[in-house]
């Protein structure tokens, strides 16, 4: 069966801009959270999305916002980009709200210059 | 505030040695944990999970074990090989409810 899958895979943006990234779950997955990974931090939580309802915020600025559509598909946006918002981010997607199964995807590789 | 710390960055071993990765968290909420391996360019991909009524959980080369009353836990592959050289992320959450938090990583080489 197909994986999570996250586009673009690579993006360069521009300090001010704003960016939106996407991730499709895997077929019949419901639940898709996003992550940021940076090397001094690691993995951090920036929110889940379960039937549309986002159902948890990790600590993240306004600026981090993301939408789960009825095929459950999901969005994350980023506006007023920072330097510091270079960063792997990824999204996992799992059947229910469980913790087991969580599947990520490849990620997006996010360089604001 | 990092719930969940690998301390070790980076670890070494020779090829059919043991290695053991190291996980320490803070809250004494988190009742399962997981361990998760990511090679360069893909994203993590679960290795192996324990939940706290457990101490102990073994999959073929890789066993977790944990010490609740440490608030630690530690992954071992025996016998380590080169396919095992990745990045190695242990993850705690409470109950099952879908937040993760993720450790640092520890990288890990295996040497032929």
């Amino acid at each position: 069966k197909a994986g999570v899958t996250q586009t673009p895979r690579y993006l360069i943006k521009t300090r001010g801009q704003q960016v939106t990234l996407s991730c499709s779950p895997i077929s019949g997955h419901r639940s898709v959270s996003w992550y940021q990974q940076t090397p001094g931090q690691g993995l951090q939580f920036l929110f889940e999305y379960f039937s549309e309802t986002q159902r948890n915020k990790g600590n993240f600025p306004g600026r981090f916002s993301g939408r789960q559509f009825s095929n459950s598909r999901s969005e994350m946006n980023v506006s007023t980009l920072e330097l510091g918002d270079s960063a792997l981010y990824l999204c996992a997607s799992s059947l229910n709200r469980d913790v087991n199964g969580y599947t990520f995807g490849s990620g997006t590789r996010l360089t604001v210059v | 505030d990092q719930q969940v710390k690998q301390n070790s960055p980076s670890l070494s071993v020779q090829e059919g040695r043991i290695s053991i990765l190291n996980c320490d968290y803070t809250n004494s909420m988190f009742d399962y944990f997981l361990w998760y391996k990511k090679y360069p360019a893909e994203g993590p991909t679960f290795l192996i999970s324990i939940s706290s009524i457990k101490d102990k959980n073994e999959d073929g080369r890789f066993t977790v074990f944990l010490n609740k009353s440490a608030k630690h836990l530690s992954l071992h592959i025996v016998p380590s090989q080169p396919g095992d050289s990745a990045v190695y992320f242990c993850a705690a959450s409470v109950n099952t409810g879908n937040q993760f938090y993720f450790g640092t990583g520890t990288s890990l080489t295996v040497i032929p």
